[in-house]
């Protein structure tokens, strides 16, 4: 496999249940990222993770879980979601997770998750 | 705060050439990205500038005026797989980038 992969593709959950989303990347990249994308609204950055460290959380409800157990996995812990969480998650990797203004990051094609 | 601005759509013809801008108010500048989305895909990228000028790849092009703080991207000989939307991003003086909401773009045969 290349590039950066997540499973599922889509998701439906209720408001009560617990999902996580899983993402890979087989570039060798050393950081990863969480980001949400509603219609027509920029991408908005949840969480940065270098070298398996958090590094960012934007202010993201802690109904939102993120884990990196290493270099090339990460996961998004979902639990008691509201209907606004609807939307695409995409993850994506770079190699060096910031300080290098060229640090260009590769994307997966995201979960789709409509929150019921 | 910052902000980046661009159109949220815009209709071309196959076969014609297109120009998306980006304006951008950033803390502090240290380049700008474009990227490519097709409809339930991922983002992909297309192009880098940190420096003034015309950056040419095939036949997509982006310019980066850094006094203005504005951006496009040209696309020339448009196909029908060209339809998409072109999200531009800025990088900020901590290197975060601040994404816009993304042009879609509509070819028309």
């Amino acid at each position: 496999e290349t590039g950066v992969t997540q499973t599922p593709r889509h998701l439906v959950m209720g408001m009560t249940n617990k999902k996580s989303l899983k993402c890979e990347q087989h570039l060798g990249h050393n950081a990863m990222y969480w980001y949400k994308q509603s219609a027509k609204k920029p991408l908005e950055l949840m969480f940065v993770y270098n070298f398996k460290e958090q590094t960012e959380n934007n202010s993201v409800p802690s109904r939102f879980s993120p884990e990196c157990p290493n270099s090339s996995h990460l996961f998004l812990h979902l639990h008691t979601l509201q209907p606004e969480d609807s939307a695409l998650y995409l993850c994506a990797s770079s190699p060096t997770g910031g300080g290098r203004a060229s640090d260009t990051q590769y994307f997966g094609p995201g979960t789709r998750l409509t929150v019921l | 705060g910052q902000n980046i601005d661009q159109p949220t759509e815009m209709t071309a013809t196959e076969g014609a050439i297109v120009q998306i801008n980006c304006t951008y108010q950033t803390s502090g500048f240290n380049g700008l990205f474009w990227y490519q989305q097709h409809a339930g895909e991922a983002p992909t990228f297309l192009s880098y500038n940190v420096l003034d000028g015309l950056e040419e790849k095939g036949r997509f092009s982006s310019f980066l005026s850094r006094s203005k703080g504005y951006s496009y991207l040209l696309l020339k000989e448009l196909q029908m797989k060209d339809s998409a939307s072109y999200l531009c991003a800025a990088t900020d003086s901590n290197y975060q980038l601040i994404w816009g909401a993304g042009t879609k773009l509509i070819i028309k045969p």
